[in-house]
């Protein structure tokens, strides 16, 4: 079964930072691009960032740029957020997202993890 | 605000056919045909149900259509369903700066 699965998230202080982490299984993960997709409390989902299979290609979304840094761990199938300079508006469940295509991104994301909520507060 | 424009709400009753629309630019739905379509429920993460503009992965119902034109892409369900309730987000490649954009998403309700 392809499955994500997300964990890192947690209450933490307007500036500070914090690790996510979104274990993959069930495919090869090398193959595909992954995906970091926020959704605020009651609003819609936002893109924060993307990796290329390889993991040499990163992209981020101007929100994010200069704070956030997207990584991967082919050995251990895992895909990381880290995030530094947390504010309040960063507030969100964080989902992980896989690329439907392997070795060329589609752009459209077919398996999604079950997202770790991040609370940015004093 | 989102990049892509869509409606917040639509409804219909079962059996009938919605559409709903994202309006975007040339630089996202109108120059590339990589426009995908995604279901969330309530405290539930998103599911795919179109992509590249027109094609259903496996297990999607054929109710479920997406088509495109010009720099407006559409998502209609057919045969309208009480479990079809949920919010609609479309979703575009942008190009290599922006990459990746979403719509602020569309609440569907089944009367």
């Amino acid at each position: 079964e392809v499955q994500l699965l997300e964990s890192g998230g947690g209450l933490v202080q307007p500036g500070g930072s914090l690790r996510l982490s979104c274990a993959a299984s069930g495919f090869t993960f090398r193959s595909h691009a992954m995906n970091w997709v926020r959704q605020a409390p009651g609003k819609g989902l936002e893109w924060v960032s993307g990796i290329s299979g390889s993991g040499v290609s990163t992209f981020y979304s101007d929100s994010v740029e200069g704070r956030f840094t997207i990584s991967r761990d082919k050995s251990k199938n895992t895909l990381y957020l880290l995030m530094i300079s947390l504010t309040a508006e960063d507030t969100a469940v964080y989902y992980c997202a896989k690329d439907l295509w392997d070795n060329i991104p589609s752009y459209a994301m077919d398996v999604w993890g079950q997202g770790t909520t991040v609370t940015v507060s004093s | 605000q989102s990049a892509l424009t869509q409606p917040a709400s639509v409804s219909g009753s079962p059996g009938q056919s919605i559409t709903i629309s994202c309006s975007g630019t040339n630089n996202d739905v109108g120059g590339y045909n990589l426009v995908s379509w995604y279901q969330q429920n309530p405290g539930k993460a998103p599911k795919l149900m179109i992509y590249e503009g027109t094609k259903r992965p496996s297990g999607v119902s054929s109710r479920f259509s997406g088509s495109k034109s010009g720099n407006t892409a559409s998502l209609t369900i057919s045969g309208l369903q009480a479990e079809d309730e949920a919010d609609y987000y479309c979703c575009s490649f942008a190009g290599s700066d922006t990459h990746v954009v979403f719509g602020g998403g569309t609440k569907l309700t089944v009367l």
